[in-house]
């Protein structure tokens, strides 16, 4: 059985850092390109940050670049996203997300986390 | 950026009553765009990819049609369980790969 769980999330002040984890178990991992999707609260979906199956390939969305790194390691099985200089709008819940198909880097997600709340406050 | 755009935004159905959801893309993406629903407290699940195909496990009377700019997810015969909101996601070209800002269906 496919399992994502993500670990990490906390209240952190504003231009504070904060490192999430999500840990893959049932699928191989290192077939498949991993992605960070985040929701704030009552809101949609947003695309974060993709990183690809050998984690030689990352994107951002605009609103994260240059702040968030996201990385992986294969031998662990894990993904990870290193969060600096927070604002109160990254407040949200972060997932991670499988991609579909091996090798693929693209959507669409097959398999979910349940999600780490992470909120940005003083 | 790819801006999809969902209607309606909330929809209050009748069981056994069909739902129709539309998704139009800012731009052409092929039949790169998928469906998922999302129950109150749950994560995303996936119900169709690259806009018709189905996906074991979910319903049959989930399907999807589409391509170019316009999509659509039908259900037909509403059932209780299904009360949720729906969102449209592209996956054309490189990222950012954008949602839909949501449907929300209501039962009745």
């Amino acid at each position: 059985e496919v399992q994502l769980v993500e670990s990490g999330g906390v209240v952190v002040q504003p231009g504070g850092s904060l490192r999430l984890s999500c840990a893959a178990s049932g699928f191989t991992f290192d077939d498949y390109a991993m992605h960070w999707v985040r929701q704030a609260p009552g809101k949609g979906l947003e695309w974060v940050s993709l990183i690809s199956w050998d984690g030689g390939s990352t994107y951002y969305a605009d609103s994260v670049k240059g702040r968030f790194t996201i990385s992986r390691d294969n031998s662990k099985n894990s993904l990870y996203l290193q969060m600096n200089s927070l604002r109160a709008e990254d407040t949200a819940l972060y997932y991670c997300a499988k991609s579909t198909i091996v090798g693929a880097t693209t959507p669409p997600f097959d398999y979910w986390g349940q999600g780490t709340l992470v909120t940005v406050s003083s | 950026e790819i801006v999809l755009t969902q209607s309606p935004d909330f929809q209050s159905v009748t069981p056994k009553e069909k739902v129709t959801i539309t998704c139009r893309a800012s731009q052409s993406i092929g039949s790169s765009l998928h469906w998922y629903q999302q129950k109150p407290d749950q994560s995303p699940k996936l119900l169709i990819k690259y806009a018709s195909q189905s996906i074991s496990g979910v319903p049959s009377r989930f399907s999807g049609s589409g391509s170019g700019t316009d999509f659509t997810l039908t259900i037909n015969s509403l059932e209780a369980e299904d009360a949720a909101t729906y969102y449209c996601h592209q996956s054309s070209s490189l990222p950012p790969w954008t949602f839909g800002q949501g449907t929300k269906v209501e039962i009745k």
